[in-house]
């Protein structure tokens, strides 16, 4: 069976930094796509970022670049997002997500994990 | 507000038909074939339901499907079940420069 699994979500004053993991079984890891999407609370999805099977290539949204750094361990079949300079509008539910397994991103993220919660705020 | 534009709620009677749109511009779902659909229930993660415009994952039902014209895609749910009630998200590629946009979701109701 395919998990994911985030950790790494708590309660982080405005500026402040985390870390998210995300681990992973049932699939070969080093052969996917992956991606990171947030929800803030009531709200709708937004993609965050995402990276290539052997990280050599990443891509952020506009709002996060420069303070968030996704990265990959395959060794360890996990995922993480490096969360700098955190803003109140950051606060949310952040999933990890297993995109395509060719040259290019698929765009259709399956399966997600369960979620893991950041809040920012003093 | 978000990049591709859906009705905030719709809503069907069991056995019913509904369709959900989802309408963006040529620089996403009309510019490629990658629009996704999600179906995500109250405190739980999003589920893949379509990719590629109109493709069904392994395990999703036949009665979900969807397609696209010009800037507008649709998800069309028939015969309406009381599980099928939740929140459905569009989502599509928009370039190299923007990556992905997400539509703002859609509540649907089953009555």
């Amino acid at each position: 069976e395919v998990q994911l699994v985030e950790s790494g979500g708590g309660l982080v004053q405005p500026g402040g930094s985390l870390r998210l993991s995300c681990a992973t079984s049932g699939f070969t890891f080093s052969s996917y796509w992956m991606t990171w999407v947030r929800q803030a609370p009531g709200k709708g999805l937004e993609w965050v970022a995402n990276i290539k099977q052997d990280g050599s290539e990443k891509y952020y949204v506009d709002s996060v670049k420069g303070r968030f750094t996704i990265s990959r361990d395959n060794a360890k079949n996990s995922l993480y997002l490096r969360m700098n300079s955190l803003r109140a509008e950051d606060t949310g539910v952040y999933y990890c997500a297993r995109d395509g397994s060719g040259w290019y991103p698929r765009y259709g993220f399956d399966p997600w994990g369960q979620g893991t919660l950041v809040t920012v705020s003093s | 507000q978000s990049a591709l534009t859906q009705p905030r709620s719709v809503s069907g009677s069991p056995g019913q038909s509904v369709t959900i749109s989802c309408t963006g511009t040529s620089s996403d779902v009309g510019g490629y074939n990658f629009v996704s659909w999600y179906q995500q229930h109250p405190g739980k993660a999003p589920k893949l339901m379509i990719y590629d415009v109109s493709k069904r994952p392994s395990g999703v039902p036949d009665r979900f499907s969807a397609s696209k014209s010009g800037n507008t895609a649709s998800l069309t749910i028939s015969g309406l079940q009381a599980e099928d009630e939740a929140d459905y998200y569009c989502c599509s590629y928009a370039g190299r420069y923007t990556f992905v946009v997400f539509g703002g979701g859609t509540k649907l109701t089953v009555l």
